[in-house]
């Protein structure tokens, strides 16, 4: 597509629910990323993918987290059983190749976890 | 790990003023992006600039990484320039990541 597309943009749910939000790239990159933003501050990396492969998963606060890529395209972020401290703004980016490269955001999705 | 400092942390101006935001980052870096965070959330690209000086509009931005400081300026301010402004760094060690400041919150007041 011509821009980077997140859904939904808004998700709220209760603790211990699985969530999965979705990151659909600008359609010629090679790299994706997701972001954690707490409110107020500014966005966190979580892990990258190349393509399918996962180079880097050091962002991931828990083993709840988990993301794919599994056809180089569309990227889901999975948050198992959601805790309140959880909430916060779930960003991808993506980027032609990794590195010296202009990074672009999606809108984000806005994750309440109650 | 590498260390990116915005400041102000807060800035008011009135509609017109012009204004300089500061980023300091304490190692190299390969690339370095500002961006505009807007009332409704949205993180909008406005420089990659890893080194030199580039101009869009009223807004220019210049990187000395040599000194490993970067300066984004705002001309004639308007209120649709309110939000957040973050300066984010990918440290030269091929981790591709981008490390944000904490950024800095302007106002403009008509």
């Amino acid at each position: 597509g011509a821009g980077v597309s997140q859904s939904p943009r808004y998700k709220v749910t209760k603790r211990g629910q699985d969530v999965t939000l979705r990151c659909d790239p600008i359609s010629s990159h090679a790299t994706l990323y997701w972001y954690q933003q707490a409110l107020g501050q500014g966005p966190e990396f979580l892990t990258y993918f190349n393509y399918e492969a996962q180079p880097d998963k050091s962002g991931l606060p828990s083993d709840r987290f988990s993301a794919e890529r599994p056809e180089g395209s569309i990227s889901t972020l999975t948050i198992q059983r959601t805790e309140q401290r959880d909430s916060a703004m779930y960003r991808c980016a993506s980027s032609l190749v990794p590195g010296y490269n202009e990074q672009f955001f999606g809108p984000g999705t806005r994750l309440t976890v109650l | 790990g590498i260390q990116v400092e915005q400041s102000p942390p807060d800035l008011i101006l009135q509609e017109g003023a012009n204004s300089t935001l500061r980023c300091n980052f304490s190692d190299s870096v390969n690339n370095l992006q500002w961006f505009h965070q807007n009332p409704w959330g949205q993180l909008i690209n406005l420089f990659y600039i890893p080194s030199g000086t580039k101009q869009n509009g009223r807004l220019s931005a210049t990187t000395v990484a040599t000194e490993r400081y970067s300066l984004l300026y705002i001309s004639s301010s308007q209120t649709t320039d309110s939000g957040v402004y973050f300066c984010a760094v990918e440290r030269m060690d091929s981790s591709y990541k981008l490390i944000f400041g904490s950024g800095t919150r302007l106002l403009v007041r008509p």
